[in-house]
């Protein structure tokens, strides 16, 4: 089975950074996804890291050590349409996702 | 398609009757998954089909719940004899092999 925590909230500021993190304890391991989920809507797909290191696009970077079953999601210069629920998703070996709870993200002005 | 699509968008049905959902994937995804998503939680993982392989039914949470896919086309989510518990957003997503999964809109199923 899996079992991925990440926090339940965070707020930041407009502009500011904001590191979501993400623990994983799997049975396999066959990449980490980020989700972007606002209120009412079908997650919209982020980042994948697959290999240990940084995966920069745009605004957003995930960084994955598979030694250590951790990942962050980066989020920079902040916007208030950033506002949203983050989700951390584990493949296993057969491409079945697990995903996290979700971190409620609020970007305040 | 441009994306995945998914109907209807919402349902509501009284307790004990049978729903369909229905899903189509982006054109060209092998693999196509159905998820739940209670009010306030995550996504639960339902089922799972690649290719012609032997779906993955392992996440459904009872013998009520079924999944048909054709080939690699649509796919319908069957709910029998519904249960308040069921009312929830069933997201179904679709992918290329190991890539990244996209996912449809949604149905949001109500059970009175």
């Amino acid at each position: 089975g899996q079992n991925i925590d990440q926090p339940t909230e965070m707020t930041a500021t407009e502009g500011a950074i904001v590191q979501i993190n993400c623990t994983y304890q799997t049975s396999g391991f066959n990449g980490l996804f980020w989700y972007q989920q606002h209120a009412g809507e079908a997650p919209t797909f982020l980042s994948y890291n697959v290999l240990d290191g940084l995966e920069e696009k745009g605004r957003f970077s995930s960084f994955l050590s598979r030694s250590k079953g951790y990942s962050y999601l980066l989020l920079k210069e902040l916007q208030m349409k950033d506002s949203a629920s983050y989700l951390c998703a584990v493949r296993d070996n057969d491409y079945k996702l697990s995903f996290g709870a979700g971190t409620t993200v609020t970007v305040r002005a | 398609g441009a994306g995945v699509s998914q109907s209807p968008s919402n349902k509501v049905t009284e307790k004990g009757k049978d729903v369909e959902l229905r899903c189509d994937p982006i054109s060209g995804h092998t693999a196509l998954y159905w998820y739940r998503q209670r009010l306030g939680q995550g996504l639960e993982f339902l089922i799972y089909f690649q290719g012609n392989s032997a779906p993955d039914k392992s996440g459904l949470p009872s013998d009520r719940f079924s999944a048909e896919r054709t080939g690699e086309s649509v796919s319908t989510l069957t709910i029998q004899r519904t249960q308040q518990e069921d009312s929830a957003v069933y997201l179904c997503a679709s992918s290329f092999r190991a890539g990244p999964q996209y996912f449809g809109p949604g149905t949001r199923l109500l059970v009175l």
